[in-house]
């Protein structure tokens, strides 16, 4: 059974601290990873990760994958009381026949104190 | 914004009912996916239809069912509810199906609440 592990589940930090979320994958087929970001509602997309050791940047944010160890994570710096919110990690899976959707991990769910 | 619309937002009903939720995805998206949040499971996949057909199949019950029309919106049909179906129901879209990543444009949910 295809699995993506988020950890940890839960992290609470001041405004200012660096925090690295991980996540660890065991699926057939994969494809990409990805991140979400979910505050009130809707995912919404951060990365797509697709090679090995090619880190992904987008402001304070950055994120790399590690194929061989089938993990990836996501790095902060800086952390602003807005980086609140669940972070999520999912596996693009494909089989031949069409897109499987997304595999989600459980997510971590990060507070940014002031 | 997204541009993928979802209805209703909210729908309280009791158990051993019907709903219908409805989901409109992007302009020129032809593959509509449909996840389920809740606590305890997280977010899953439970289906996916590409240009009015099926294509993959998630973790959907029995009970439920989706169909994806000539105009691209697409209905999850839940019958026969029960309290463990109460959770938040995204619809995501993109531009296609193809063996490479297409980014998922995630509606804003509908939240079931089975009473």
């Amino acid at each position: 059974e295809d699995k993506v592990v988020q950890s940890p589940l839960s992290l609470v930090v001041h405004e200012g601290d660096t925090v690295t979320l991980n996540c660890s994958y065991e699926v057939t087929n994969f494809r990409s990873l990805l991140w979400y970001k979910q505050e009130k509602k809707a995912p919404t997309f951060l990365f797509m990760l697709t090679s090995s050791g090619i880190e992904k940047k987008s402001g304070r944010l950055s994120s790399i994958l590690d194929k061989k160890e089938l993990f990836s994570i996501l790095n902060i710096t800086a952390t602003q009381t807005g980086d609140s919110a669940i972070y999520l990690c999912a596996v693009f899976l494909y089989s031949g026949g069409g897109a499987d959707g997304l595999t989600f991990g459980k997510g971590t769910h990060l507070i940014i104190q002031p | 914004d997204s541009g993928v619309t979802q209805t209703p937002k909210h729908l309280i009903t009791a158990t051993g009912q019907r709903v219908t939720l409805r989901c409109s995805p992007r302009s020129g998206d032809l593959s509509v996916y449909w996840y389920q949040q809740s606590l305890d499971q997280g977010l899953q996949f439970l289906i996916q239809y590409y240009n009015g057909e099926e294509r993959a199949k998630g973790n959907i019950l029995e009970r439920f069912s989706a169909q994806q029309f000539p105009d691209l919106h697409s209905e999850l049909n839940l019958s026969s509810l029960e309290l463990g179906d109460s959770a938040l129901y995204f619809c995501a879209s993109s531009v296609d199906q193809g063996s490479a990543y297409n980014e998922q444009f995630f509606g804003p949910g509908t939240r079931l609440t089975v009473l």
